[in-house]
């Protein structure tokens, strides 16, 4: 059974703390992706990387950072979490067909206090 | 900005009935229209996907409607079910990009009453 890993999925943060959100995925997907999910604004890419060690932000990158060390893995950095920045982060993979699936991990939900 | 709006925010609809969710978009580049179904503490999985060269997709009870022209797409749930209560995102994505992004609109959450 293909699966999206997300390692953690509840945190709790203090503003300024370092944050990070691992990503794990077992089919040799290329393509991996971070999404923030908020009520009312659907899911908003925050960063992709179609190759170990690429990365291109999204649409909204303003205060994270990834890393993508292994073929596998994903991680995004907050460095300086905030108050705004609670909110639901869901990893996804993709191969590098034109239209295959994105498969998601379960989310990991961050509140920032 | 490429964006998809979609529309309701919200739907109750009873066991039984019809759930119709709809989706417009300005990128006229776009040629992938996938649906999302996303359960409670659960992430997204694939529901149904159209290519802008046919009309309409079916696959169950789910169907994608599509019309070019009016640059607009919907899905609809016949005989809706409780089990289909969950929130469903329409997404857009075009080719040429090295990872294939898809933009997704904000979701509708579907409530269906037994």
């Amino acid at each position: 059974d293909v699966k999206v890993t997300q390692s953690s999925r509840y945190l709790v943060k203090r503003t300024g703390e370092k944050v990070f959100l691992e990503c794990v995925q077992d089919m040799d997907h290329e393509n991996m992706f971070w999404y923030r999910q908020d009520p009312g604004l659907g899911l908003r890419l925050i960063y992709f990387s179609y190759d170990v060690k690429m990365k291109e932000k999204g649409d909204i990158p303003e205060g994270y950072s990834v890393s993508r060390e292994k073929k596998e893995r994903f991680s995004l950095i907050l460095e300086s979490a905030s108050t705004n920045q609670t909110s639901m982060y869901l990893c996804a993979s993709i191969s590098g067909h034109a239209t295959g699936e994105l498969f998601f991990g379960e989310g990991s939900r961050l509140t920032v206090l | 900005q490429q964006q998809v709006k979609q529309s309701p925010q919200s739907l109750i609809v009873q066991k039984g009935g019809i759930s119709i969710i709809n989706c417009a978009y300005e990128n006229t580049a776009f040629d992938y229209f996938p649906w999302y179904q996303q359960f409670p503490g659960k992430g997204p999985a694939l529901l149904i996907a159209i290519r802008p060269d046919v009309s309409e997709k079916k696959e169950g009870r789910f169907t994608i409607s599509f019309n070019k022209s009016a640059k607009q797409f919907s899905l609809h749930i016949m005989d809706s079910q409780p089990g289909d209560s969950a929130t469903y995102f329409c997404a857009a994505s075009s080719p040429g990009s090295s990872a294939r992004q898809l933009t997704f609109g904000s979701g509708t959450q579907l409530t269906v009453l037994p």
